[in-house]
């Protein structure tokens, strides 16, 4: 079991170019999430998702988008980067209420 | 919203010595407080967690202290090694919240030295 995968692990892009970031899992949660992470601010939540078809705001969602069209997949996707989504993004899964978050290794994304 | 408070955000002791980091939290209602682990180049890891109807909880070098009336809580790391040098992530879960969405502490960069 692969757990949770992210892909890529490294991106850099100009403002103004738009790409999505996968994140797949084979542990069949229905919890699924994107987080950032930046120096000082430790982990903020973009988006996140309880089932396929369902998708809410986190802290910090603008720039962002997300879908969830199968258990596995939650993908997200910035529109038109700017340098201020600059940061190191992980994508989170959990089985339920209160319980352990699996995080992937991350995607580190540069906007120039 | 929830907010959470960590500290120290860099602590360094020596090989054996006892480490402590400490969050305070908003949310009265918060219910379950884990910490997570980090090392270089992957993700979080769950190491420990406390839900609000316990006080404290150990696992072999690692206890994790609730305080309800404060709002805080902390971790400690006894006996410390090489290899508990990494970042420690204090977190908590809003009030009526149902699955993970925790806020997160700002992080502490542990580091222990040989």
């Amino acid at each position: 079991n692969a757990g949770v995968t992210q892909t890529p692990k490294f991106q850099v892009l100009k403002t103004g170019q738009s790409m999505t970031l996968q994140c797949a899992q084979d542990m069949n949660h229905e919890y699924m999430s994107w987080y950032r992470q930046d120096p000082g601010m430790g982990l903020r939540l973009i988006h996140y998702s309880v089932g396929a078809g369902i998708t809410d705001q986190g802290e910090v969602p603008n720039g962002y988008n997300v879908s969830r069209s199968t258990t596995e997949d939650f993908p997200l996707r910035l529109l038109s980067a700017a340098p201020s989504q600059t940061s190191v993004y992980f994508c989170a899964t959990g089985g339920g209420w209160g319980g352990e978050l699996f995080f992937g290794e991350g995607s580190r994304l540069t906007v120039l | 919203g929830e907010n959470v408070e960590q500290h120290p955000s860099t602590l360094s002791v020596q090989e054996g010595d006892s480490a402590v980091i400490k969050c305070t939290y908003s949310d009265s209602a918060s219910n379950y407080f884990p910490w997570y682990k980090q090392e270089l180049g992957k993700g979080p890891q769950l190491i420990i967690d406390i839900r609000s109807n316990v006080g404290e909880k150990k696992d072999q070098r690692i206890a994790v202290t609730l305080n309800k009336t404060a709002k805080h809580f902390s971790l400690h790391i006894t006996e410390t090694q090489p290899e508990d040098s990494a970042v420690y992530f204090c977190a908590a879960t809003p009030g009526g919240t149902s699955y993970g969405k925790l806020t997160f502490g700002q992080g502490t960069i542990l580091t222990v030295h040989p």
